[in-house]
């Protein structure tokens, strides 16, 4: 069936240092990728979504590409903020109406 | 931006009661879901729904659990009977239908279950 991994349980930086959430997927069909983010007892928000091969997306500053070559979507930002500090979830679907599929989260805690 | 209403946002239940969660989705859409999630963790598929059916629904999906969204109302997930491991936030979500708009899921607040 689908998958999708994040290595990293918990990434931990100094406001203002660049970040790197690792995520790749396994499936057979052609995927939507999304990152997600989830504040502390918040709903999971949409962040980024692709389904687009080599095309950068971006959003309030964090930025991914969809790899389908490496079958990977990193999550990245140039200099972290204090209120980025959340649960960030990487997920896939398959088709419209179709199951989100998550990854087991990053954690990321940015201290000031 | 659309938003999914949950009520309520907490449930205390002693285990054996039903409980049902209940969804307000966003109000064109047409395909729902269950999600849960423990305690921060990964959020796990429950159930889709489309067109008053069931589209798909995953080994969490016990057979004490049903989903049903009478009359275009509230979509709700009811449990009977509830046991101990159904303590989780479950997260309702609604996508549209039609090209790339059906693949982006909006997420309510939760609803915090505790079952004693």
């Amino acid at each position: 069936g689908d998958s999708v991994t994040q290595t990293e349980g918990l990434v931990t930086l100094t406001k203002g240092l660049p970040v790197m959430l690792n995520c790749t997927y396994q499936t057979t069909y052609s995927p939507f990728l999304f990152w997600y983010v989830q504040h502390l007892n918040e709903a999971p928000k949409l962040l980024l979504k692709s389904s687009t091969d080599n095309k950068r997306t971006e959003h309030q500053g964090f930025y991914a590409t969809l790899h389908k070559s490496s079958s990977s979507f990193h999550l990245q930002k140039s200099s972290v903020q204090l209120s980025d500090s959340a649960l960030y979830f990487c997920a896939l679907s398959r088709t419209g109406g179709y199951k989100v599929v998550f990854g087991s989260g990053t954690r990321l805690l940015v201290s000031p | 931006g659309p938003k999914v209403l949950q009520i309520p946002s907490h449930q205390i239940i002693d285990m054996g009661q039903m409980v049902t969660l209940n969804c307000d989705p966003v109000s064109n859409h047409l395909y729902f879901y269950w999600y849960k999630q423990i305690l921060g963790q990964q959020m796990e598929f429950l159930v889709n729904f489309y067109n008053g059916k069931v589209m798909e629904k995953s080994k969490l999906f016990k057979d004490q659990f049903s989903v049903e969204r009478p009359d275009g109302s509230y979509f709700t997930l009811k449990i009977q009977p509830t046991a101990l491991e159904d303590s989780a936030v479950y997260f309702c979500a609604s996508s549209s239908t039609g090209g790339a708009l059906s693949y982006e899921q909006y997420f309510g607040p939760g609803t915090r279950l505790t079952v004693l």
